[in-house]
């Protein structure tokens, strides 16, 4: 079946700094990642599009220049949350659409990022 | 707009016994749906999905979901839970335009009772 890895699994940093999350696609390519953020209890809430060889679409609200992001292979989307602050505290998912199966996304085992 | 509702926010059941998650969905044509699980910390696991043909559609690990289009539903059922069936399930539809976007509904978390 189709995999999708992220790393790291999860992540502990300075408020200030720069953390980046990779999501891959293993055995299949994926013109179109998605990444999304849960609250506890909550939904899965989508932040961006991710295209590989163009610009990531943001969904409304959030700030395009804080969560950055790269889709610079069939396989590979990078998230970098820039200037971390608590409140980016939260669970990052990401999932990669496959081509050859149509609309089916398939999900990352999920970043947890803590911001002290 | 498109939407997805879950009205159930947990259910407890008995080991053994039979289940029904209920999901209703709010689409004008016919919708690509997905029923997703999620164990606590992790990612989510397609569980099945409905894109067109038979309207029941079966899945991994025993489950089994109806497309009932009258009723604007897309339930989600399992003959006899398991304990490690406890986790949270989502359902969702894929918005029908280029940007393949799924609509998640709230999510319905899943107790099951030894």
């Amino acid at each position: 079946g189709a995999v999708v890895s992220q790393h790291p699994s999860w992540v502990i940093c300075k408020s200030g700094t720069s953390v980046k999350i990779e999501c891959r696609s293993l055995d299949f390519q994926a013109t179109t990642m998605f990444w999304y953020r849960q609250f506890p209890k909550q939904s899965l809430m989508l932040m961006a599009t991710s295209n590989e060889g163009s610009k990531a679409t943001y969904e409304q609200g959030v700030e395009k220049d804080k969560f950055l992001i790269n889709h610079a292979s069939l396989t590979l989307s990078t998230l970098t949350v820039t200037s971390a602050h608590p409140e980016d505290s939260s669970f990052y998912i990401c999932s990669a659409r496959d081509q050859s199966g149509g609309e089916t996304q398939y999900f990352g085992p999920g970043t947890r990022l803590l911001v002290l | 707009a498109q939407s997805v509702t879950q009205p159930d926010i947990h259910i407890t059941v008995s080991e053994g016994a039979s289940l029904e998650l209920r999901c209703n969905y709010s689409y004008g044509a016919t919708p690509y749906l997905f029923w997703y699980v999620q164990s606590p910390g992790q990612g989510l696991q397609l569980l099945l999905k409905y894109f067109s043909g038979d309207t029941l559609v079966q899945g991994i690990k025993g489950f089994e979901a109806e497309f009932k289009r009258s009723q604007s539903s897309f339930n989600l059922r399992k003959p006899s839970v398991h304990w490690s069936d406890a986790a949270e399930y989502f359902c969702a539809v894929a918005r029908m335009d280029s940007s393949y976007k799924l609509i998640f509904g709230s999510g319905t978390r899943l107790l099951v009772r030894p």
